[in-house]
């Protein structure tokens, strides 16, 4: 069974553009929560996406937006990168709506640098 | 916000030792994870421990958990070099549907 797949795994972008990310889970599993990865500050939670509905948010401004589509893969979109925006980005997929009794299995992420 | 936070933030051994990292955590929890990040990869589920069992073992790891003070540890024995990588914990709060990560402990396991 393949793992979970996240692409690109490298992105270069300047301040201001926007850019999208995509993650494929496990097959069969419906839940894509996504995570942001920095030195300083380690994983943060972005947000969750179950059945293609938003189940949870984390601390995030508004630039920060995903969706999942029906085949439960999701993307994720920052509009008007800023510097503070470089950072690993990670999904991770569970079977069943996200709860902390699942494990969670993680893709290799996209790492974004913004200049 | 952050709910696990682990220590030390870095630790070198020699291969053969035995590896022993801590998490500290603010609010009760349900349930208590640890994972494994090699270097710019993803995270590697290790073991989950819930809000009512005190040790678990798995393979090389033991996992401890204290609810009363707040705390866990990850023990793993007879280092190999290829534990090199930081590990995390990741807990919840009682509404269980959203993981918090520390930032990690780096292990480098010398040969």
């Amino acid at each position: 069974k393949a793992g979970v797949t996240q692409t690109p795994r490298y992105l270069i972008k300047t301040r201001g553009q926007q850019v999208t990310l995509s993650c494929s889970p496990i097959s069969g599993h419906r839940s894509v929560s996504w995570y942001q990865q920095t030195p300083g500050q380690g994983l943060q939670f972005l947000f969750e996406y179950f059945s293609e509905t938003q189940r949870n948010k984390g601390n995030f401004p508004g630039r920060f937006s995903g969706r999942q589509f029906s085949n439960s893969r999701s993307e994720m979109n920052v509009s008007t990168l800023e510097l503070g925006d470089s950072a690993l980005y990670l999904c991770a997929s569970s079977l069943t709506a996200l709860r902390t009794n699942e494990k969670l299995f993680f893709g290799s992420g996209t790492q974004l640098s913004v200049l | 916000s952050q709910q696990g936070e682990e220590d030390p933030q870095a630790l070198s051994i020699q291969e053969g030792e035995n590896a022993t990292m801590n998490c500290s955590y603010k609010t009760s929890i349900n349930n208590l994870q640890w994972y494994r990040q090699n270097s710019g990869r993803g995270l590697v589920h290790l073991i989950l421990i819930r809000s009512n069992e005190r040790e678990k073992h798995s393979g090389r790891l033991r996992v401890t958990l204290d609810t009363s003070k707040k705390s866990s540890s990850l023990l793993i024995t007879a280092s190999r070099a290829a534990d090199t990588a930081s590990y995390f914990c990741a807990t919840d709060r009682r509404t269980g549907n959203q993981f918090y990560f520390g930032t990690g402990t780096s292990l480098t396991v010398i040969p």
